[in-house]
């Protein structure tokens, strides 16, 4: 199966940069996403990567080391509206071609002012 | 509007008493998924469809039906519901398993099992 590895909560000030890793174990590696989650909302897609490197989008940007099994979500210029729950996902696909996803427990960013 | 729509939006129900959450997306996805939400669990997911008539077991399948007879409908039945089931389910899609990542989310529905 897979495992993923992400901290469970952190605190950040605003306007401040904070990066949230995340570390998985998997066959069939596809890509590692990022997703954010407000409190009683549904997960909003913010980057995916399949490839080693950096992508960026905005305030956010996505590493992956394919190598390491590793990745990280950077959050740059935090703003009060950033606090929200953020999970790693990994998709991974068998030999029939067939992509299942398995998320992190989420990692619970708290912007403070 | 691009959406991924979902019914009921709560439900309670009791022991053994079969039950669909129904899931509708209107952007033509191919791949369509079901998770369910408990604290400390993050996102399991239960079934996924790449496609009309091929699904698969995600990581929690146990205790759950799907199909997939529509492209845009893939419905969670609940056979036998029990208690260890109450959770919050969301439903998901994306354009292509082929494709980047970006999964859109249903509003979830909130299941109680008495």
């Amino acid at each position: 199966g897979q495992s993923l590895e992400q901290p469970s909560e952190v605190t950040a000030v605003e306007g401040a940069i904070v990066q949230i890793n995340c570390t998985y174990q998997t066959s069939g590696f596809y890509g590692l996403s990022w997703y954010q989650q407000h409190d009683g909302g549904a997960p909003t897609f913010l980057s995916y990567n399949a490839l080693d490197g950096l992508e960026e989008t905005g305030r956010f940007s996505s590493f992956l080391s394919r190598s390491d099994s590793y990745g990280y979500l950077l959050l740059q210029e935090l703003q009060m509206k950033d606090s929200a729950s953020y999970f790693c996902a990994v998709r991974v696909q068998n030999s029939g071609g067939y992509q299942k996803v398995t998320f992190g427990i989420g990692t619970k960013l708290q912007v403070i002012p | 509007e691009a959406q991924v729509t979902q019914n009921p939006r709560y439900l309670i129900t009791v022991t053994g008493k079969k039950l669909t959450v129904t899931c509708s997306q209107n952007m033509n996805h191919e791949y369509m998924s079901w998770y369910r939400q408990d604290p400390g669990l993050g996102l399991r997911q239960i079934y996924y469809s790449m496609n009309v008539e091929v699904t698969d077991k995600g990581d929690v399948p146990e205790g759950y039906k799907v199909s997939r007879k529509e492209k845009r409908n893939f419905p969670l039945i609940l056979e036998s519901p029990s208690p260890n089931q109450t959770s919050l389910y969301f439903c998901a899609s994306s354009s292509s398993f082929r494709s980047t990542d970006t999964q859109y989310f249903g509003p979830g529905t909130r299941l109680t099992v008495l």
